[in-house]
């Protein structure tokens, strides 16, 4: 069965501050997908990136890059020069080939940006 | 395009009572979701609607619990006979894609339901 860990439960970081947000997963399946999601204080998910599991190219997005090792299971986020607006729980969360595409998600990191 | 929008977005009922949950989804989104996310973790799936036939349902979802999309447009979750441990926010997804693909999702504000 597939399963989602996130270790840091919350990370506190000044502003401009670069963190990473680990992200290890476990799945027997060749073929899956790994996705990034936002939750700000409103409380709606936000999507962020989605990565499949052929492609272990880096990504990156502004102040956001993602690094994915399939030979650690890991797909960690990084935050670049911190702001304010970054404070909400970030959700990894990993969809099987042939499970109807449903995500089964982390139990989240919280970051705190502070001036 | 105006997103994923569910309703109600509070609900607080008695134990006992029925209630039911309203999504809709991203107009062109042949796939709904619904999942489950209590205070401190992350959201947990319940079931799946390819246009409108559910494919899949978790163990999670009991028997008080029912989703419907006649249509295969706007989604329904309704629960029977609720208790204090249905208490939770009860988001709703949707995504595109033809069979076998897994784009990504996205979801809605959610219904926040309290089970007094």
């Amino acid at each position: 069965a597939q399963k989602v860990t996130q270790a840091q439960t919350e990370i506190s970081v000044v502003e401009k501050e670069d963190v990473t947000l680990d992200c290890v997963y476990e799945t027997r399946d060749t073929t899956y997908y790994l996705f990034w999601y936002k939750q700000p204080p409103s409380g709606e998910l936000v999507f962020l990136i989605r990565r499949n599991s052929f492609d272990e190219q880096n990504e990156i997005s502004g102040r956001y890059s993602w690094n994915f090792q399939k030979s650690t299971s890991s797909f960690n986020f990084t935050i670049t020069a911190s702001q304010v607006v970054d404070s909400a729980v970030y959700f990894c969360a990993l969809s099987e080939a042939g499970t109807a595409s449903k995500l089964t998600f982390g139990t989240g990191t919280r970051l705190q940006v502070t001036l | 395009d105006t997103g994923v929008s569910q309703d109600p977005r509070h609900k607080i009922t008695k134990r006992g009572q029925n209630v039911t949950f309203r999504c809709d989804p991203i107009s062109e989104h042949n796939r709904l979701y619904w999942y489950r996310q209590t205070l401190g973790q992350g959201p947990e799936f319940l079931t799946y609607f390819q246009n409108e036939a559910q494919l899949e349902k978790s163990r999670l979802l009991s028997d008080r619990f029912s989703a419907e999309r006649p249509k295969g447009s706007f989604s329904t979750l309704e629960i029977q006979r609720t208790e204090q441990g249905d208490s939770a926010m009860y988001l709703c997804a949707s995504s595109g894609g033809l069979a076998g693909t897994h784009y990504e999702q996205y979801f809605g504000p959610g219904t926040r339901l309290t089970v007094t």
